[in-house]
């Protein structure tokens, strides 16, 4: 079973920032929080990951909360290219190395 | 690098064929997923290898399906025999062995069993 908690779907206005949230409240110490994205027929992208500190690069942030129970993904600008499907998982090292998607939220970017 | 790559890009045969999916995961990584996606069960693991060797195959359903790695740069997915109910998506991934590594995922292969 995944470990993480998403909405069902989101959408957002074209432009504006897309705050998707995810709930990771057993989460472990040496585990570390990824997000992907799925755009139709396509397979899975990797967008960002983080441990405990807030992360940036070309595509999103993360933010991840103090106690690491919970995160969001931010798109600060999204287009309409934007929308899709994103995982958010829990990935660490030993057993709980194997990485298990749930059911994501899917994203409808609107103009 | 290409990244994942992944043949053919779509399989169409009939109930009883063997099915062979094909998977060159990116030069360097040691992990080697491979996934299955429905609309009914969403994105399913199958089984993983590390360094070549099958580590779980759990999520493989039934005897039918076997995966082998004879390399760190090929694997291959068999179905034999298929049956409609293994109409799916199929992924491949890579990744390097930690859990600070991304995984890397091909473009999958669309099976379709009549």
């Amino acid at each position: 079973d995944a470990k993480t908690t998403q909405p069902t779907s989101m959408d957002c206005a074209e432009g504006r920032a897309a705050n998707l949230p995810c709930n990771h409240s057993t989460i472990s110490g040496n585990e570390y929080v990824y997000w992907y994205r799925q755009i139709h027929s396509q397979g899975p992208q990797y967008i960002i990951h983080g441990l405990k500190n807030n992360e940036t690069n070309e595509m999103a942030s993360l933010i991840i909360t103090e106690d690491r129970k919970s995160s969001t993904l931010i798109l600060p600008h999204a287009t309409l290219r934007d929308t899709a499907v994103y995982y958010c998982i829990v990935r660490g090292s030993g057993g709980s190395y194997i990485p298990t998607f749930g059911r994501g939220t899917s994203l409808i970017v609107h103009p | 690098d290409a990244g994942v790559i992944q043949s053919p890009r779509h399989e169409v045969t009939e109930m009883g064929q063997e099915v062979t999916l094909r998977c060159k995961p990116i030069s360097g990584h040691d992990y080697l997923f491979w996934y299955r996606q429905t609309m009914m069960r969403g994105l399913e693991l199958l089984i993983y290898f590390n360094n070549n060797v099958p580590i779980d195959d759990s999520g493989m359903p039934e005897d039918r399906f076997s995966a082998k790695m004879p390399n760190a740069s090929f694997s291959t997915l068999k179905i034999q025999p298929s049956e409609p109910r293994d109409s799916a998506v199929y992924f491949c991934a890579s990744s390097l062995g930690s859990g600070n590594s991304p995984l890397h995922f091909g473009n999958g292969t669309r099976l379709t069993v009549t």
